[in-house]
């Protein structure tokens, strides 16, 4: 299995729900990442859990919350999102060894629209 | 701090023609560097990657680029477009540490005519 899955790959809330975007990955990768895209904007890095530990943290608003279960699971939890919060939330996975770089995977993504 | 820079917003070539998308980085350390295709309402797919050895990398699809350390350039190129190369592409690089983060390029739009 080489690929990063995310569902859903659509989601329409509104500005009370609690939702949650989940990403698993079963290719061993010990680092995955949350990236926000805007239109015809680059991908954004939100999040980047090293052996599910929260590595690093863009200073993203606390109604996005990450959590990593296990190795192969990611989840981003939203609640209280604003109109602006829409966007393509991209997954992504990676592993080096000491000789070898595999570099990043990336989901298709959820396309989050929030009304 | 690491950065990414693609000139330009939009390449546009006929069918047949040569592609080159051009990208140079900063980095204070030696980078690993990608190039990733976006097409509509799609995640991004790896392209090539350069992290040591050869400095010219092969990818999918026929593209291919060249790791110049005395310019700091990754361009891609392609000899010749085909209509389903239209699409988003965006330079990428990282450090080599155990937590490395991907910075992007800004991306560029190709468009391939008839």
């Amino acid at each position: 299995d080489t690929e990063v899955t995310q569902t859903p790959k659509h989601l329409v809330m509104g500005m009370t729900n609690k939702k949650s975007l989940k990403c698993e990955q079963h290719m061993g990768h010990r680092a995955m990442y949350w990236y926000k895209q805007k239109a015809k904007k680059p991908p954004e890095l939100m999040f980047v859990y090293s052996y599910e530990k929260l590595s690093i943290n863009e200073s993203v608003p606390s109604r996005f919350s990450p959590e990593c279960p296990n190795s192969s699971l990611l989840n981003l939890h939203l609640h209280a999102l604003q109109p602006e919060d829409s966007a393509l939330y991209l997954c992504a996975s990676s592993q080096r060894t000491a000789t070898i770089y595999y570099g990043y995977t990336f989901g298709s993504g959820t396309r989050l629209t929030v009304v | 701090a690491q950065s990414v820079t693609q000139l330009g917003s939009h390449v546009s070539v006929s069918e047949g023609a040569l592609v080159l998308l051009r990208c140079n980085y900063s980095s204070s350390v030696p980078p690993y560097l990608f190039w990733y295709v976006q097409y509509p309402n799609q995640g991004l797919q790896l392209l090539l990657k350069y992290t040591t050895g050869a400095t010219l990398v092969k990818g999918i699809n026929g593209f291919e680029a060249e790791f110049k350390k005395s310019e700091t350039s990754f361009h891609l190129t392609k000899p010749s477009a085909h209509m389903s190369d239209a699409a988003e592409y965006f330079c990428a690089v990282s450090d080599t540490g155990a937590n490395s983060k991907l910075t992007f390029g800004k991306g560029i739009t190709l468009s391939v005519r008839p």
